[in-house]
């Protein structure tokens, strides 16, 4: 069983369309992250959790927002969506100094 | 403001032929260094990491990469790749007093038979 689980894995939605998408683990680590990953780009941080109750600003987070429901899930939303969205979005968690990814999602606006 | 170079963006080899990929950093404090492989169509997958100790360091699949402090690399090899190595590549560099994963750009490699 994957330790790190995403879903959807491909979405395409609308311009101005709110979407979620959700990131679980069981590998039991207090620190998740999202990153949205562009060709050419590499991959850059959206949103960071220390715990539940500690959420932080990546370096991208305009247009972005998170909830970190439990240790085991982290949401990341697009309150309205738009085509520069549009990229390959990856859940990760932190143990000890190593971060594990998620198996991403692809998401196309239109 | 910590950055992560990668300067092959895209490699071409036979198989058998010997691969090394560059990886820079700026930053002049300790840091904890990776090298990530997607394979095509697949999530990141840790290579081999660098925290201390011999900078020669080995990971998976016969892939080892030296930390150069003086020179700050991190750069990746493999004596002999195989057509299963065709992947993207990436590097990225953590600092000790933050915890965020800065990666480069990407080295996308393609192995032919």
């Amino acid at each position: 069983d994957a330790d790190v689980t995403q879903t959807p894995r491909n979405r395409i939605t609308k311009t101005g369309k709110r979407i979620m998408l959700e990131c679980s683990q069981t590998k039991g680590h207090d620190r998740m992250y999202w990153y949205r990953q562009d060709p050419g780009l590499g991959l850059r941080l959206i949103y960071y959790s220390f715990d539940v109750k500690d959420i932080n600003k990546g370096e991208i987070s305009d247009g972005y927002s998170v909830s970190r429901q439990a240790q085991a899930k982290f949401s990341l939303s697009l309150e309205s969506a738009i085509p520069n969205q549009t990229a390959l979005y990856f859940c990760a968690t932190k143990g000890g100094e190593t971060q594990y990814f998620g198996p991403g999602t692809r998401l196309l606006v239109l | 403001a910590q950055s992560v170079s990668q300067h092959n963006h895209h490699v071409i080899l036979s198989e058998a032929a010997s691969l090394e990929l560059g990886c820079n950093y700026s930053y002049g404090g300790t840091v904890n260094l990776f090298w990530y492989v997607q394979y095509p169509g697949q999530h990141l997958q840790l290579l081999l990491k660098y925290f201390s100790g011999d900078p020669l360091v080995k990971g998976i699949k016969g892939f080892e990469a030296e930390f150069i402090k003086s020179k700050f690399s991190f750069n990746l090899r493999k004596p002999s790749v195989q057509w299963s190595d065709t992947a993207e590549y990436f590097c990225a560099v953590m600092s000790y007093n933050t915890d965020k994963l800065i990666f480069g750009t990407g080295t996308r490699l393609q192995v032919f038979p």
